[in-house]
């Protein structure tokens, strides 16, 4: 089946630097990537979908110069949080989709910043 | 906001009851999916139900979809300590991006032994 892998799992880092969360497709080719953000015992919220080789559309609310996306390729999606402050942390989690009409979830991304 | 609504948001039940969750949501859709997600872990695909779909199952799930009344429930016959979980309907919304959802706020399951 459809596998997406998302690293880190988890991540610490310091207030004003910068974290990269890698989605991958490991064996189909994505055409589109969603990232969600999800807040302790709250709900996803989609922040933004990515299709390859254009910018991604953001949602509503999300700074799009704070979380950086970046689809350069149809198995690869990436998500910068740039200067990452403690309001950052949150669990991030994406999904990819491909033109069969099926997606599925990355295992998820716990950023702390300190 | 268009996403869903579960209810109640936390359930607390014994071993071998059966467990419902509701959810509602506000405009059309393509699909329902029911996740299931352990404390600070992915989510995991528990079933999809189209919209022109009124009942399905899937071993101990059963999923109801009433497009009129806009809402769905998931069943979880004789369940087990290890359904413990949080518990989400998303929808795919009618002329949204294929793959987008919409997440409701989830029900905290609690299955005690």
């Amino acid at each position: 089946g459809a596998v997406v892998s998302q690293h880190p799992s988890r991540v610490i880092c310091k207030s004003g630097t910068s974290v990269k969360i890698e989605c991958r497709s490991l064996d189909f080719q994505a055409t589109t990537m969603f990232w969600y953000r999800q807040f302790p015992k709250q709900s996803l919220m989609l922040m933004a979908t990515s299709n390859e080789g254009s910018k991604a559309t953001y949602e509503q609310g999300v700074e799009k110069d704070k979380f950086l996306i970046n689809h350069a390729s149809l198995t690869l999606s990436t998500l910068t949080v740039t200067s990452a402050h403690p309001e950052d942390s949150s669990f991030y989690i994406c999904s990819a989709s491909w033109e069969a009409g099926g997606y599925t979830f990355g295992s998820g991304t716990r950023l702390t910043v300190v | 906001s268009q996403q869903g609504e579960e209810d109640p948001q936390a359930l607390s039940i014994q071993e071998g009851e059966n467990a419902t969750m509701n959810c509602s949501y506000k405009t059309s859709i393509n699909n329902l999916q029911w996740y299931r997600q352990n404390s600070g872990r992915g989510l995991v695909h528990l079933i999809l139900i189209r919209s022109n779909e009124r009942e399905k199952h899937s071993g101990r799930l059963r999923v109801t979809l009433d497009t009129s009344k806009k809402s769905s429930s998931l069943l979880i016959t004789a369940s087990r300590a290890a359904d413990t979980a949080s518990y989400f309907c998303a929808t795919g919304i009618r002329g949204s991006t294929l793959g987008r959802l919409y997440f409701g706020r989830g029900t905290q399951l609690t299955v005690w032994p």
